[in-house]
């Protein structure tokens, strides 16, 4: 088992293009989480999302901001127009069940918004 | 409002020394609260959680109520203890995340 795969690691965009990230879950599970942490901040909860429902979005930045997981296929947060204040680790987790704390990491896409 | 609170960005201790990386959060339930640890070039990882009131890696670490803290403890600092470790509390659906102590380990 892979674990919880990101992609790219790394992603450089100039301000006003768009920045898609891609999270695979752990096999077998259907919970995804995404967190993005600013340069020194912790982890601010972003998403929760179910397969094809988006179940708590209060994370989320209210424009340009946006998030999916398909029945087939990865999750992915989609930042439009990025800014500078952008830039920063976004990181993925998945779990097998709902609200549970045993949120499995993937190792993060860095964002720069030249 | 819910918050988790690590007071220190850095710590620095001795190998052989004991840890005390603090804690405080505030909550107006039940919290149920964690510590989650990311090695260099590792990913974050689940440390330890309060319910199940266990020992990982010589840690281990007490809910206190009355104060609102969940410290984590070592009694005797090892060189591989060296990492980010983040003090958590669930919300619903969602972990709240204190920002960290960076643990340096030295020899």
């Amino acid at each position: 088992n892979a674990g919880v795969m990101q992609n790219p690691r790394h992603l450089v965009r100039r301000r006003g293009q768009e920045a898609r990230l891609r999270c695979s879950p752990m096999k077998g599970h259907s919970h995804v989480y995404w967190y993005r942490q600013l340069p020194e901040e912790g982890l601010k909860f972003m998403v929760y999302l179910q397969k094809e429902n988006i179940i708590d979005e209060s994370g989320m930045p209210k424009e340009r901001f946006s998030a999916e997981f398909p029945k087939e296929g990865p999750s992915i947060l989609r930042i439009q127009q990025v800014v500078r204040g952008d830039s920063a680790a976004y990181f993925c987790a998945s779990s097998g069940r709902d609200m549970s704390p045993e949120q499995y990491f993937g190792p993060g896409t860095r964002l720069t918004v030249t | 409002a819910q918050r988790v609170t690590q007071p220190e960005k850095l710590l620095s201790v001795f190998k052989g020394a004991p840890v005390e990386l603090k804690c405080n959060y505030s909550y107006s339930g039940s919290p149920e609260l964690f510590w989650y640890v990311q090695y260099s070039r590792q990913r974050l990882q689940l440390l330890l959680r309060h319910i199940s009131r266990e020992s990982i890696k010589g840690f281990t670490a007490d809910l206190n109520k009355g104060e609102t803290s969940f410290h984590l403890k070592k009694p005797f600092a090892q060189e591989e203890d060296s990492a980010m470790y983040y003090c958590a509390l669930t919300r619903d659906d969602k972990i709240i995340f204190g920002k960290g102590t960076r643990l340096h380990i030295l020899p």
